[in-house]
């Protein structure tokens, strides 16, 4: 069974920094892109950042590149967001989700809050 | 950035009855491979979103059959043939053809 846990959300000043984890399992982590989707407070979902199987691609969304750094490291099986320079724009319930060739996002993970807030 | 548009934005309907949810994009979504990054994700209430429908009309692992979509360029439908309870939330499009990846807004599903 495919699971995605993430964790390290907690509330944070504006001009913070937050690193964010994803901890998967019940698949080969290894072979597969993963990204970052989050969810504003009543908001939709908008696309973060992705992560090639080997980390040697990653890309973001304009809102977030030059102050999120997406990382993965293979042998713990995690992913991690680096978030600095935290806005309140930023607060959002932020998901981990597996990427898939044939099926977009295919698993999800429940989410982990961040709130940015004075 | 292709823009993804959904309507309606909102729909209650009676179990038993059939759904429609149209979703718009900016651009066309089919690749040069054959491919058309077209994905449908429902979020019930209190969950995270999950994936109903990839590549326009392709049911993901366990969906039921009364989903189904279509479409093709920039036009999509998601149809449900007979609405049920459990399906209320809200259910989004997704496309991947283009980096940033987009969303609609969302439909909330209702149960009258």
């Amino acid at each position: 069974e495919v699971q995605l846990v993430e964790s390290g959300g907690v509330v944070v000043q504006p001009g913070g920094s937050l690193r964010l984890s994803c901890a998967a399992s019940g698949f080969s982590f290894d072979d597969y892109t993963m990204h970052w989707v989050r969810q504003g407070p009543g908001k939709g979902l908008e696309w973060v950042s992705l992560i090639t199987w080997d980390g040697l691609r990653t890309d973001y969304a304009g809102s977030v590149k030059g102050r999120f750094t997406i990382s993965r490291d293979n042998g713990k099986n995690s992913l991690y967001l680096q978030m600095n320079s935290l806005r309140t724009e930023d607060t959002a319930l932020y998901y981990c989700t597996k990427g898939d060739d044939n099926y977009g996002f295919d698993y999800w993970g429940q989410g982990t809050l961040v709130a940015v807030s004075s | 950035d292709i823009v993804m548009t959904q309507t309606p934005l909102s729909l209650s309907v009676t179990p038993g009855q059939p759904a429609s949810i149209s979703c718009k994009s900016s651009h066309s979504l089919l690749h040069s491979d054959g491919k058309t990054y077209l994905y449908w994700y429902l979020q019930k209430p209190g969950q995270s979103p999950h994936l109903l429908i990839y590549e326009v009309s392709n049911r993901f692992s366990g969906v039921p059959d009364r989903f189904s979509g279509s479409g093709s360029a920039t036009d999509f439908t998601l149809k449900i043939s007979r609405v049920e309870a459990e399906d209320v939330g809200l259910y989004y499009c997704m496309q991947s053809l283009h980096l940033p990846y987009t969303f609609g807004l969302g439909t909330k599903l209702e149960i009258k």
